[in-house]
């Protein structure tokens, strides 16, 4: 079936730090992709998405680019403030109306100041 | 917009009890899903809803666990009777149910349950 395979947290940084976060996923199909984001004590919040091949996805200074050729969604951010510090969670979900999303383990990120 | 609206925030239950959960989705929307999240095993659908009616419920680990989605508005996991290793963050999420891909799910705060 469809699984999503994150890089194993956490990730540590200090601030101003170039963040990379790996994402590969295994779908029949074309799979929406996303990336979800949780701060300590809430709920999962969407930060981006992309719906097919070659699409950028971006938000609040992160991007992630749907490569289907290496089927991965790497969330990337060029400064992360300490305020990043989160868990990311990739997921995906299939071309049909009404289906689950399929997450990711999740990646704690860790920012210093 | 509220949001979706999951009810209690934490629970504390002694092993053997009933605990029901609760979720209010967004309305409009037409699928709900329930999550069950753990250190160990991460993010796990127990079961989804589309249209109220349950679509996929091989998530729900046993039969101790049931879910139901009476009205658009409203739905419940149970677990009877509850175990220590029941003790995790449970989010509901609900999505618009619009043709193809890319729809978002939109989750609530979660429950945090404890079995002691």
């Amino acid at each position: 079936g469809d699984s999503v395979t994150q890089m194993e947290g956490p990730v540590t940084l200090s601030e101003e730090a170039f963040l990379t976060i790996n994402c590969t996923y295994t779908a029949t199909g074309y799979p929406s992709l996303f990336w979800y984001v949780q701060y300590p004590g809430e709920g999962l919040q969407l930060l981006l998405k992309a719906t097919k091949a070659d699409d950028k996805g971006s938000n609040k200074g992160f991007e992630a680019t749907y490569r289907k050729e290496t089927t991965s969604f790497h969330l990337e951010k060029g400064s992360v403030q300490v305020s990043d510090s989160a868990v990311y969670f990739c997921a995906l979900n299939g071309n049909q109306a009404g289906t689950a999303l399929i997450f990711g383990k999740g990646t704690t990120l860790s920012v210093s100041s | 917009d509220a949001g979706v609206i999951q009810s209690p925030r934490h629970e504390v239950t002694e092993m053997g009890q009933e605990v029901t959960l609760r979720c209010k989705p967004i309305s409009g929307h037409n699928s709900l899903f329930w999550y069950r999240q753990t250190m160990m095993r991460g993010l796990e659908l127990l079961i989804y809803f589309n249209n109220n009616v349950p679509i996929d419920d091989s998530g729900m680990p046993e039969d101790r666990f049931s879910a139901k989605m009476p009205n658009a508005s409203f739905s419940t996991l149970k677990i009877q009777p509850s175990e220590p290793r029941d003790s995790a963050v449970y989010f509901c999420a609900s999505s618009p149910n619009v043709g193809g891909s890319g729809t978002e799910a939109f989750f609530g705060q979660g429950t945090r349950l404890t079995v002691v």
